[in-house]
């Protein structure tokens, strides 16, 4: 499987601020996704990620808050816009597994809390 | 609306007995079925796959999928204190890897 590394791993962040975490795969993905994971939830896609082109967004989620990067098949952003505590959260990478069969792996999270 | 159910639990199983966790699914069109496990303060880790009825033994844990019934379950043999954990849920209706979770059931195995 591949590798998935995050960052930053956890941050505290201050009302109205935006924060940019990254994910960095070891090799290359076609499909890359971020979720998000609420206190006592489980995962929510936010969006799919794509390459060359505009992220497609999960009902629910906008670009102007969440706006994606993608600029090569190792690597992406997700920014956290205009943060409120509801934003507090586990931010999620995950790419679908070499051969598709739609098996995600994640990377190790972003725990944000907003204060 | 797509869901996926699942007990939130805890369930509370004595080492070395039978841990069975289940799901059911809302969304009839549903090809493929995983189960995930993640320990507290980590990210999900891909545990077993389903994609036909009947079961699917790998090692200690056996996943059984009816999608007649809509229904797909995890077995746990031997549980094991490392065992206790969350378990997810996870349904893909054929839309690209795009995964509809469940909230989870957390186990708890007992010395």
């Amino acid at each position: 499987s591949a590798v998935i590394s995050q960052k930053p791993s956890r941050d505290i962040c201050q009302r109205g601020t935006s924060l940019t975490i990254q994910c960095q795969v070891d090799s290359q993905v076609t499909m890359m996704f971020w979720y998000r994971q609420q206190p006592g939830q489980s995962l929510t896609l936010i969006a799919t990620a794509n390459q060359g082109s505009e992220a497609t967004y999960e009902s629910g989620f906008v670009i102007d808050k969440f706006p994606i990067s993608r600029p090569n098949l190792t690597f992406s952003t997700l920014t956290v816009s205009n943060m409120s505590p509801e934003d507090s959260s586990i931010y999620l990478c995950s790419v679908e597994a070499e051969g598709g069969a739609e098996k995600l792996f994640f990377g190790s999270g972003t725990q944000l809390s907003v204060l | 609306q797509k869901e996926v159910e699942q007990n939130s639990g805890p369930l509370s199983v004595p080492e070395g007995a039978i841990a069975s966790l289940n799901c059911t699914y809302s969304d009839r069109g549903s090809q493929s079925f995983f189960w995930y496990r993640q320990y507290s303060g980590k990210s999900p880790e891909l545990i077993m796959s389903i994609y036909s009825n009947g079961d699917k033994e790998d090692g200690r844990f056996t996943a059984q999928l009816n999608k007649a019934s809509q229904y797909v379950s995890l077995l746990i043999r031997d549980s094991q204190p490392s065992d206790s954990a969350t378990y997810l849920c996870a349904v893909n209706a054929g839309t690209a890897s795009k995964l509809t979770f469940g909230t989870g059931t957390r186990l708890q195995v007992t010395l």
